[in-house]
This record gives C-alpha cells, sequence and structure tokens, in this order.
C-alpha cells in the first residue's frame, strides 16, 4: 500500500525559504521508472506541476519556477524534499506531493496548505 | 495560462454523455508525450482517473474513457452520475519546457 504524507510550515514570510517534506512508504525510490513529484494548487485555481525526482536522481523543474526550486531525495529515509526560495504571497495554496510511474502521478499526499504572508 | 487548454466548464444531464478537450501543441501532445487525466473532488487531492491516453487504473467505471487525436486529447464520461460532478485536468510533458510536466487549466463538470 503506497501512501506519501507532506508536511512543513503552514505559514511562511514573504522572502523566507520553504521547505517542504514528503515522507513516503510502500514503495522504493531506488526501483526503476519511480519518481516523486511535487505539484501546488492555489485557492480556487488550477493545479500546477513543480518538480520531479526519478530514482535514478534524474530532476526537472517547472522552468517559470527552476531559479527558486530545488528538489532532494533521502531514500534511506524515504524521503523527497521541496525547497522554494523567495516566497511571496502569490505561492499560497496547497501543496501536493504524488508517487509517479513513468509519467502519470498514481498516488497523492493529502495536500498540505501553505500561506504566505506579506 | 497553461500549454494545454481546456474548457473551463461542462455540463450534463444524468445518464448523458460528456466530454473534455484538452488541446497541445506539437511540443506536448503532438509529439508523443502520454496524456493523463485526474478527477479532484470538491476539497480533496486529484485521483488518476486515466493514463497513457486510454488506460484506467483499477477501480475506475469503464465510464470513463479517453482517446487522442493529433495535439489534442479528450476524456469522455458516459452515463453520468452525480458524483461525477468535479474538476478535471489533463497533464502531460513539454519538449520546448525542458520536458517538464504541464496541467491543462481544468474544467468544471456540473452534473444537472
Amino acid at each position: 500500500q503506497i501512501t506519501l504524507k507532506e508536511s512543513g510550515p503552514t505559514l511562511v514570510k514573504a522572502t523566507q525559504t520553504l521547505t517542504l517534506t514528503c515522507t513516503f512508504s510502500g514503495f522504493s525510490l531506488n526501483t526503476s521508472a519511480v519518481g516523486v513529484g511535487w505539484i501546488r494548487q492555489p485557492p480556487g485555481k488550477a493545479l500546477e506541476w513543480l518538480a520531479i525526482i526519478y530514482w535514478d536522481d534524474d530532476k526537472r523543474y517547472s522552468p517559470s519556477l527552476k531559479t527558486r526550486l530545488t528538489i532532494t531525495k533521502d531514500t534511506s529515509k524515504n524521503q523527497v524534499v521541496l525547497t522554494m526560495t523567495n516566497m511571496d504571497p502569490v505561492d499560497t495554496g496547497t501543496y501536493y506531493c504524488a508517487h509517479t510511474w513513468m509519467t502519470y502521478f498514481d498516488y497523492w499526499g493529502q495536500g498540505t496548505l501553505v500561506t504566505v504572508s506579506s | 495560462q497553461s500549454v494545454l487548454t481546456q474548457p473551463p466548464s461542462v455540463s450534463g444531464a444524468p445518464g448523458q454523455r460528456v466530454t473534455i478537450s484538452c488541446t497541445g501543441s506539437s511540443s506536448n501532445i503532438g509529439a508523443g508525450y502520454d496524456v493523463n487525466w485526474y478527477q479532484q473532488l470538491p476539497g480533496t487531492a486529484p485521483k488518476l482517473l486515466i493514463y497513457d491516453y486510454n488506460n484506467r487504473p483499477s477501480g475506475v467505471p469503464d465510464r470513463f474513457s479517453g482517446s487522442k487525436s493529433g495535439t489534442s486529447a479528450s476524456l469522455a464520461i458516459t452515463g453520468l452520475r452525480a458524483e461525477d460532478e468535479a474538476d478535471y485536468y489533463c497533464q502531460s510533458y513539454d519538449s520546448s519546457l525542458s520536458e517538464s510536466g504541464v496541467f491543462g487549466g481544468g474544467t468544471k463538470l456540473t452534473v444537472l
């Protein structure tokens, strides 16, 4: 049974760095073709693809946010960490992590709401 | 503005068939990247509905189906039910974006 759970601060101030942790179980990030991605959703708006890290440490980032994002994995802890620098109120939203097999996200965490205050 | 364009809303009566389009370009759907569809019920995380254009994960009813034509993909829902009322998102990858992923802008399905 695959599960993922996001954790991190619920409130950050503008210009600060956000660090979110995705803790998962039921799969290994050492398995070929497996990855973990991050997706966010501003209140009342659409999903936005942020970043993904694969079993072989290949990393992809949204070009519009690439300079602000870093994704890393700790396979021994079954965790993936996303950092986003220079936070702004427009970054407010629910942040999801999800398991990916090849190209699709088949298991999602419950999401964590992050509010950025000015 | 997403590179994958979806209609903001569609509606249909119970029992009817509705389709949701996802229009891309030669750098994403037209380039052969897979298209996946997600259903998001109010207040919940998205759920994988269709993967690789027309495959359903275990547990997804066969009322849901996907297709592709050129630079567009479509999600069809037959025998519409009240519980289908949700937001639907298409997702793919794009070579012009360094092969990063992209979501469509989402479509709100209303069951009349």
